[in-house]
């Protein structure tokens, strides 16, 4: 059965560097998503993409964030000067079409020291 | 502002002992309604889909349905392999899920 898969599964970073969080959707699904969990709280939305476009960002998304499809299997996160805040799990996931079931992958745990 | 909430937050059951879950919402215009499954360090797992009042869907054990103002998910004679977290989600539009905090579902053999 397809899945959303991403890499790495745990990354630990000192305060300010830059991470890339990478994703490989589902092959035959047209939109991606990244969503954050941080530890005992609600999954929460960052951003949807759609046609080499952002569709929609929260006010969680701002100019630390950027999202990328270099090719055509993946997706990235990137985070440009990580803060302590930003430590959580980030989720992506993806969908065949926008007003369906969104399938996420297994996560990256990002720990910022 | 999409408002979910999920109850009770923890539920622990006797194998066997059947119970529901709670999610109500409020939402401009309810575009679906999604119930997962999370494991502790896991991704949410897709279990269901609802787009309208008095629709119903059953996965096993598993059964969900949706009023104008909730939706509940019932658990018929659980295992301990059903034990996990299981989350409440709506979209209002085409891209966003707006999450519920969960209920921790625990089954004792």
């Amino acid at each position: 059965e397809p899945e959303v898969t991403q890499t790495p599964s745990h990354q630990v970073t000192q305060m300010g560097q830059e991470v890339i969080l990478r994703c490989v959707p589902i092959s035959n699904h047209l939109y991606f998503y990244w969503y954050r969990q941080i530890l005992g709280q609600k999954v929460e939305f960052l951003v949807s993409f759609y046609n080499n476009e952002i569709s929609e960002k929260s006010e969680i998304f701002d100019d630390q964030f950027s999202v990328e499809r270099p090719d055509g299997s993946n997706f990235t996160l990137k985070i440009r000067s990580t803060k302590l805040e930003d430590s959580a799990m980030y989720f992506c996931a993806s969908s065949v079409l926008a007003n369906y079931e969104q399938y996420f992958g297994p996560g990256t745990r990002l720990t910022v020291t | 502002e999409d408002q979910v909430t999920q109850s009770p937050e923890a539920l622990r059951l006797q194998e066997g002992e059947s119970s529901s879950l709670n999610c109500s919402y409020t939402v401009s215009g309810l575009r679906g309604l999604f119930w997962y499954r999370q494991d502790p360090g896991k991704g949410p797992e897709f279990l269901f889909t609802l787009y309208s009042a008095g629709e119903e869907k059953e996965k096993e054990r598993l059964k969900a349905t949706l009023t104008k103002k909730e939706s509940f998910l019932h658990i018929t004679a659980p295992k301990p392999e059903d034990s996990a977290t299981y989350l409440c989600a709506v979209r209002d539009n085409d891209y966003k899920l707006s999450f519920g905090a969960g209920t921790t579902v625990t089954v004792r053999a």
